[in-house]
């Protein structure tokens, strides 16, 4: 499996700025993806990371919001805009693994003051 | 439609006890996924079944994907201390990576 790590892996910002979140795999991968699990619940497909276009969003989750970079196949970077405490939560990168598998990165765990 | 529902929530057994929780669904899967989180941690995948009526072991981890391919279970037998934390089965609708969570079982193991 890939070996995928984060950065940062934990941060306490003020509201109303704004974190970028990176994700590096060992590996080139076709897919890559990010979620959000807010505290005590399960995980929220936030959008797919697309090399070369534009991410694609889940049904909830806007681009002005949660701009995603894409630049190559083994980098990843989720923007997390004009924060609120609402947005507090563990944000996780994963990939595709095979067949038909995802593989998920440490998390970064945001606390929004 | 497309949700998975996982049941216990959580549960609370001793050292040495065995262990099943389960996923359902109204919808077909593709494939099923068993994960383990820590806490602090991202998900690690334990198990992936993919065919109907599939049982894989790993260890003392047995997951089944059901006849129906709308649900699976894990079993976990003689847990021990450090089976502790939180399970989430996921599954993969067909045709695309979209792949839905359950919502998690806690478990704790008292030694």
């Amino acid at each position: 499996s890939a070996v995928i790590s984060q950065k940062p892996s934990r941060d306490i910002c003020q509201r109303g700025t704004s974190l970028t979140i990176q994700c590096q795999v060992d590996s080139q991968v076709t897919m890559m993806f990010w979620y959000r699990q807010q505290p005590g619940q399960s995980l929220t497909l936030i959008a797919t990371a697309n090399q070369g276009s534009e991410a694609t969003y889940e049904s909830g989750f806007v681009i002005d919001k949660f701009p995603i970079s894409r630049p190559n196949l083994t980098f990843s970077t989720l923007t997390v805009s004009n924060m609120s405490p609402e947005d507090s939560s563990i944000y996780l990168c994963s990939v595709a693994g095979g067949p038909d598998t995802q593989y998920f990165g440490p998390g970064t765990r945001l606390t929004v003051l | 439609g497309q949700q998975l529902n996982q049941s216990p929530q959580s549960m609370f057994i001793q050292e040495g006890e065995d262990v099943s929780m389960n996923c359902t669904s109204s919808s077909i899967f593709n494939t099923w996924l068993w994960y383990k989180q820590d806490p602090g941690e991202g998900p690690v995948l334990l198990i992936a079944l993919y065919k109907a009526g599939e049982l894989t072991s790993n260890g003392r981890l047995t997951a089944q994907f059901g006849i129906t391919r709308k649900d699976s279970f894990l079993n976990i037998s003689a847990s021990i201390p450090s089976d502790v934390g939180i399970y989430f089965c996921a599954g993969l609708l067909p045709g695309n990576n979209d792949m839905r969570f359950g919502a998690g079982t806690r478990l704790t193991v008292k030694p």
